[in-house]
């Protein structure tokens, strides 16, 4: 069954530093998507990415943070300066059409660890 | 705000019995999904039911949907120590995300 990858599985950066964080959506899959998880919280909606371009970002997606679909297959979303609060499970997740409507498909997960 | 929230928070079974858990939302949807997430893991996509279905059947899962009280329930039937997860309803915030409630955790008792 087709999955969608994530690596690392687990990163520990100082704070300040830039960190990338990388996905392969399943192939055919047109929507592309970030939460987090932050340790026995909520799962919150970052971003979603649809035709190249940002479709909607939460609050929590600040100018700290960017998307990009670099050639084609891969997915990441960089952290420019993190922060101690940054620290958290981020999860991609792809869809075949709007996941309103298909339900997405998650990666494991990338921990962040910021210390 | 458009997020489901799920109750119990936490559910404690016998192996074999039925697990119910309920979901209930603020504003109109147009679709209503429930995952499953094992500790540590990624979440998987359980089920999507439409609102205009009242009830959907996947496998031991049976989810419905009463849009006028607006609210949903997985029921997990004849449960094994496998289904010890997380539960989340899910619902469409906008055509371009789905926001999660805060989930129920499950634990089956061998």
């Amino acid at each position: 069954e087709p999955e969608v990858t994530q690596t690392p599985s687990h990163q520990v950066t100082q704070m300040g530093q830039e960190v990338i964080l990388r996905c392969v959506p399943i192939s055919n899959h047109l929507y592309f998507y970030w939460y987090r998880q932050i340790l026995g919280q909520k799962v919150e909606f970052l971003v979603s990415f649809y035709n190249n371009e940002i479709s909607e970002k939460s609050e929590i997606f600040d100018d700290q943070f960017s998307v990009e679909r670099p050639d084609g297959s891969n997915f990441t979303l960089k952290i420019r300066s993190t922060k101690l609060e940054d620290s958290a499970m981020y999860f991609c997740a792809s869809s075949e059409g709007t996941g309103r409507d298909y339900g997405y498909t998650f990666g494991s997960g990338t921990r962040l660890t910021v210390v | 705000s458009q997020q489901g929230e799920e109750d119990p928070q936490a559910l404690s079974i016998q192996e074999g019995e039925n697990a119910t858990m309920n979901c209930s939302y603020k504003t109109s949807i147009n679709n209503l999904q429930w995952y499953r997430q094992n500790s540590g893991r990624g979440l998987v996509h359980l089920i999507l039911i439409r609102s205009n279905e009242r009830e959907k059947h996947s496998g031991r899962l049976r989810v419905t949907l009463d849009t006028s009280k607006k609210s949903s329930s997985l029921l997990i039937t004849a449960s094994r120590a496998a289904d010890t997860a997380s539960y989340f309803c899910a619902t469409d915030s906008s055509a371009s995300k789905i926001i999660f409630g805060s989930g129920t955790r499950l634990s089956i008792r061998p």
